[in-house]
């Protein structure tokens, strides 16, 4: 049971253009929700996050939005830079007070952001 | 200053052995996390230490699975009889406040594990 998912695999942009990132959840419990980004053979970098209380969070060039009613949040990245290329990967926890770093990842979407 | 260190990097094992993956949290973080990453998958969680007690080991797979964290410091997690399908990426994390808003989790940069 996928209770995270983001349904693109992969994504290409071009350098400039806003990049969004989308992911859905399905547990309504859940009530922080955060973005980290992936280079390969590194761990995830945190990048930003949102607590249910909001709708949007921002954080220099990124923007993390969040629609509760629809179990859905987004990523907006402008503009994109080649060195945003990365996977992103969705995440979300708090669910039934558990620990909020016990976190739930979607399966992670490739960008690609070409110069 | 340092990050979360983990080792070995790599890790190649043959079926049936026991192995040892490393962590060591950023200074002065309590929380600790564990979290295993198959191909094509993201991380799941595995376990969660607060100081020195396992607050919570709901993502062990198995009993084959088991980790301790003796002085609410570095962290070991033990694979005994291991399978080929315990082959992942090892990620640990670690936290000045248990994942809360304004104190993220800090990954390492894994240990990829293959059992042959």
């Amino acid at each position: 049971d996928q209770q995270v998912k983001q349904n693109s695999p992969s994504l290409s942009v071009q350098e400039g253009r806003i990049s969004i990132l989308n992911c859905d959840y399905t547990n309504s419990m859940f009530d922080y929700f955060l973005w980290y980004k992936k280079y390969p053979a590194e761990g995830p970098t945190f990048l930003i996050s949102i607590s249910s209380i909001k709708d949007k969070n921002e954080d220099g060039r990124f923007t993390v939005f969040l629609n509760k009613s629809a179990k859905h949040l987004s990523l907006h990245i402008v503009p994109s830079q080649p060195g945003d290329s990365a996977v992103y990967f969705c995440a979300a926890s708090g669910a039934g007070g558990t620990s909020y770093g016990k976190l739930t990842f979607g399966q992670g979407t490739i960008l690609t952001v070409h110069p | 200053g340092a990050g979360v260190s983990q080792t070995p990097s790599n890790k190649v094992t043959e079926k049936g052995k026991y192995v040892e993956l490393r962590c060591d949290p950023i200074s002065g973080h309590t929380a600790l996390y564990w979290y295993r990453q198959s191909l094509g998958q993201g991380p799941e969680f595995l376990i969660y230490f607060q100081g020195t007690g396992a607050a919570d080991d709901s993502g062990l797979p198995n009993d084959r699975f088991f980790a301790v964290r003796p002085e609410g410091s570095v962290s070991t997690l033990k694979i005994q009889r291991t399978e080929r399908g315990d082959s992942a990426v090892y990620l640990c994390a670690s936290s000045l406040r248990g994942g809360r808003e304004g104190s993220p989790l800090h990954f390492g940069n894994g240990t990829r594990l293959t059992v042959t």
